[in-house]
This record gives C-alpha cells, structure tokens and sequence, in this order.
C-alpha cells in the first residue's frame, strides 16, 4: 500500500458526460500528479500539482481540469467525455520537487464511457 | 520531449533465471531513473530507481545499472520467482519538470 487513496475504483458513465475523480496523496507529500494510462498511449503524464499550485502540464485535453484544495487533496475533472478517454487514471505524490524525486502511485480510477 | 524505448515488450523465463530489461531515453537532462512493477488491477510501484551520478545500485535481488553516455539504463532480476510476474516500466525524469516519461512496459512471466 503507497499511502496514495484514490476514489471511485471503477466509474461507468455516458459520452457527454462530466465525472470528478479524487486523490489523496501520502501523508506529507505536497506534489500530486495525475496520469492516464491507455492501451494504445501507455502512462502519459497529465498535470502536476504542488501544494496548491499549478506546477507542470503534460498532454492534458481542454476538456480536462484539475486543482489541489488547501488539505492537498486533488481532483481531476473530465467533462464533454468521449470513447476514447477510457482509461486507467492515476494519481502520484511525492514530498516536494527538487528535494525528492520518488513518486508513489494510488490504486486508481477505472474509467468506461460507454 | 522525451522519449523513452523500453525492450523487450514481453519477457518469458523460468523460476530461478535471471531477467533484464533494458531501456534508453533521449532527453540527456533527465537525472532519476525509477523502475515500476504494475500487478494486474493496481497502480505502478516503484521497486528501485538511481540517480544520475551513479552506475549502479542493488537492492537484493533486484539491481539497476545506468550509462549515462550512452543514454540507456536496464533491470536486472536474479533468481526469478513466480511472483515477480508482473508488467515493468521504466521511466526517466528531468528535474526541471516533475513529470515522469514512461517506456512502453515489458510483461515478465515467470513459469514455476
């Protein structure tokens, strides 16, 4: 166990849809990332968040968004859902960038939009 | 950006031999270089990384060595048990960004 919660386990939703995936990183850790593994794209990096700030973004679509809430938990919205953003979503923590590289993963979000 | 290659992409040895996987990267900024073992229905956990100052580091049966002029870094595990069956990432990260680049993952089976 990483320390790293994730919820829901599984999410089955419409195309069109909206939906809020959550992440509580490990005691301590400032730094959330999300991740979307698929696949045809295996893991790819979404977005970085560092105690509350917006820090790095990857190949993140406009149709997703995410924030970290002053108790460091974060949530990934993903709305106007389509086929193809099926998927496995991740989230990652670590202490704080640049005095620790070590980023341990939650369980993660099963996705279906059907 | 960076890109990672990672080799083979499926893995299949007997209990008690050895397995190496091997990866190289392109972004010669990239300084930490972790290993990931995913197990069916859960998240990546990272099993042993290096840094780029060093060639190699062991963690009991489990070892990582890094050539950082070459730009390629692989795993190494001994004395396989049914249990190390899993899927394997490789990934690098530049400290000017926190992101983590993935290789493509290795699926090891290990037969009893």
């Amino acid at each position: 166990d990483s320390g790293v919660t994730q919820t829901p386990k599984h999410l089955i939703t419409a195309t069109g849809q909206r939906v809020t995936l959550r992440c509580s990183p490990r005691s301590g850790d400032l730094s959330v990332y999300w991740y979307q593994q698929s696949l045809d794209q295996g893991l790819q990096f979404l977005i970085q968040y560092y105690n509350g700030e917006e820090r790095a973004k990857g190949n993140i679509l406009e149709r997703f968004s995410a924030q970290q809430f002053p108790d460091l938990h974060s949530e990934l919205n993903l709305s106007s859902l389509e086929l193809g953003d099926s998927a496995l979503y991740f989230c990652a923590s670590s202490s704080s960038p640049g005095q620790t590289y070590e980023q341990y993963f939650g369980p993660g979000t099963r996705l279906t939009v059907t | 950006g960076e890109n990672v290659e990672q080799h083979p992409s499926t893995l299949s040895v007997q209990e008690g031999d050895s397995a190496v996987i091997k990866c190289t990267y392109s972004d010669s900024a990239s300084n930490y270089f972790p290993w990931y073992k995913q197990e069916l229905g859960k998240g990546p956990q990272l099993i042993i990384d290096i840094r780029s100052n060093v060639g190699e580091k062991k963690d009991q049966r489990i070892a990582v060595t890094l050539n950082k002029t070459a730009k390629h870094f692989s795993l190494h595990i001994t004395e396989t048990q049914p249990e190390d069956s899993a899927v394997y990432f490789c990934a690098t990260l530049s400290t000017s960004y926190g992101k983590l680049t993935f290789g493509q993952g290795t699926i090891l089976t290990v037969h009893p």
